[in-house]
């Protein structure tokens, strides 16, 4: 399996826009994680999904952040419109079903919003 | 809410030594911990996953030790590699929830 795919790697875009974020996880896992890393506050998990359901997404930080998993094997997140402060390294994760097993990362988008 | 500290957050070390990197964590009540490495620019790589149940985790030069009672974890990488540099980061999964809480990593630099 070729891991978690997320996309793009980078992007810069002007405050205001809209960005949407891309992640593929493993194949059979049925658990995927979105998390946001910042010098400040480390890494965060903004929302999770079970089956292609969202269960937590107390992380979220605001009505311009929205998450979807249509299917089993992708999943966005969106921002709407961005601001600097949104500005950070977004994580995907996957797990399979039981909570023993581990967790996989993606290599991470990389957003700059100016 | 759980929370997880790391320390040292920087350490540099001579190549060769063997080192111990510690995560420490507030609520006892964790499935599992997992130690991760980091790659400036890069994602996260799992490097051992320790289950509540168990006191130790060994892979190659890295042996990883669970307290649950005491809360906590350490790392230990034996003949450090210059290749070991990296941001070593520690997460725990607690038994309510699927979510994992990391803790604030430690730079380690092994120098030549």
């Amino acid at each position: 399996d070729a891991g978690v795919i997320q996309s793009p790697r980078h992007e810069v875009t002007e405050m205001g826009q809209e960005v949407t974020l891309r992640c593929k996880p493993i194949s059979g896992h049925d658990y995927l994680f979105w998390y946001r890393q910042t010098m400040m506050r480390g890494l965060e998990l903004l929302i999770y999904f079970n089956n292609n359901v969202p269960i937590d997404d107390s992380g979220m930080p605001e009505d311009r952040f929205s998450a979807k998993m249509p299917n089993a094997s992708f999943s966005t997140l969106k921002i709407q419109p961005s601001e600097p402060r949104d500005s950070a390294v977004y994580f995907c994760a996957s797990r399979k079903h039981h909570m023993g097993t581990e967790a996989f990362f993606g290599q991470g988008t990389r957003l700059t919003v100016v | 809410k759980q929370e997880v500290t790391q320390i040292p957050a920087a350490l540099s070390v001579p190549e060769g030594e063997n080192l111990v990197l510690n995560c420490s964590f507030t609520d006892s009540a964790i499935y599992n911990l997992q130690w991760f490495r980091q790659d400036p620019g890069k994602g996260l790589t799992s490097l051992l996953l320790i289950q509540s149940s168990q006191r130790e985790q060994t892979s190659g030069r890295l042996n990883a030790s669970l307290d649950k009672s005491s809360g906590r974890s350490t790392l230990y990488i034996a003949a450090s590699q210059p290749g070991d540099s990296a941001t070593y980061l520690c997460a725990v999964n607690p038994l309510t929830g699927n979510q994992f809480y990391f803790g604030t990593g430690t730079s380690l630099t092994v120098i030549p």
